[in-house]
């Protein structure tokens, strides 16, 4: 089952305007949410990255908001361009029993950036 | 340069054929790991490796083989490869884990067609 999900699958923006992707969680032993961005033919990036205890986290012009109640957070990019025309994965991160941690990804966002 | 390299970029191969995808990463990260990437489905863990000869399944690990006998190798094997392994295929390294101020490194990714 998908533990992270994320939507939309794609989505087409204007240049100048605000992208926004969105990922729902289940497992509220999730402690830290990153973003990825990838490019084709190149493997993910990390891009940004929240802990639950904050619920905004700004980055230049991307910028995520968490909402921990509704298990919801969200990437947001300010005044799109082009050349953020990319992947985007949300993901999240658990302690495993027994020692060390994992990731969990959505399964992305393809954005395109018009003129 | 820091980077993790996996070879080959590019492989088509038949059903039953043992395989092997090599990554390395120049690091000295104790994290490593495997994903594969299907449209819809995102990244999903195959395995992971907390440091050399610790290693254990991530989400989708079977008919995969992995081993980690230094710190910087960690190769994928496919003992015999079925068409559903048809994927696109990334090694991430990290040092020690996947939290904060542990940012995923992925390769560029190999691209496996199985007929």
């Amino acid at each position: 089952q998908q533990q992270v999900k994320q939507s939309p699958q794609s989505l087409i923006v204007q240049k100048g305007g605000i992208s926004i992707i969105n990922c729902a969680y289940e497992n509220t032993a999730f402690d830290y949410f990153p973003w990825y961005q990838q490019f084709p033919g190149k493997g993910p990036a990390l891009l940004i990255a929240i802990r639950p205890d904050v619920s905004e986290k700004k980055e230049g012009r991307f910028t995520i908001s968490f909402n921990k109640s509704a298990k919801q957070f969200s990437l947001h990019i300010m005044d799109s361009q082009p050349g953020d025309s990319a992947t985007y994965f949300c993901a999240a991160k658990v302690e495993l029993t027994g020692g060390g941690n994992k990731l969990t990804f959505g399964t992305g966002t393809q954005l395109k950036v018009e003129l | 340069e820091a980077q993790v390299t996996q070879n080959p970029r590019y492989l088509i191969t038949v059903t039953g054929k043992k395989l092997t995808v090599t990554c390395s990463q120049n690091m000295n990260h104790e994290y490593m790991s495997w994903y594969r990437q299907d449209p819809g489905l995102g990244l999903r863990q195959i395995y992971y490796s907390m440091n050399v000869e610790v290693t254990d399944k991530g989400d989708v690990p079977e008919g995969y083989k992995v081993s980690r006998k230094e710190k910087r190798n960690f190769p994928l094997i496919l003992e015999s490869p079925s068409p559903n392994q048809t994927s696109l295929y990334f090694c991430a390294s990290s040092k020690g884990g996947t939290g904060p101020n542990q940012p995923q490194h992925f390769g560029d990714g190999t691209r496996l067609s199985i007929l």
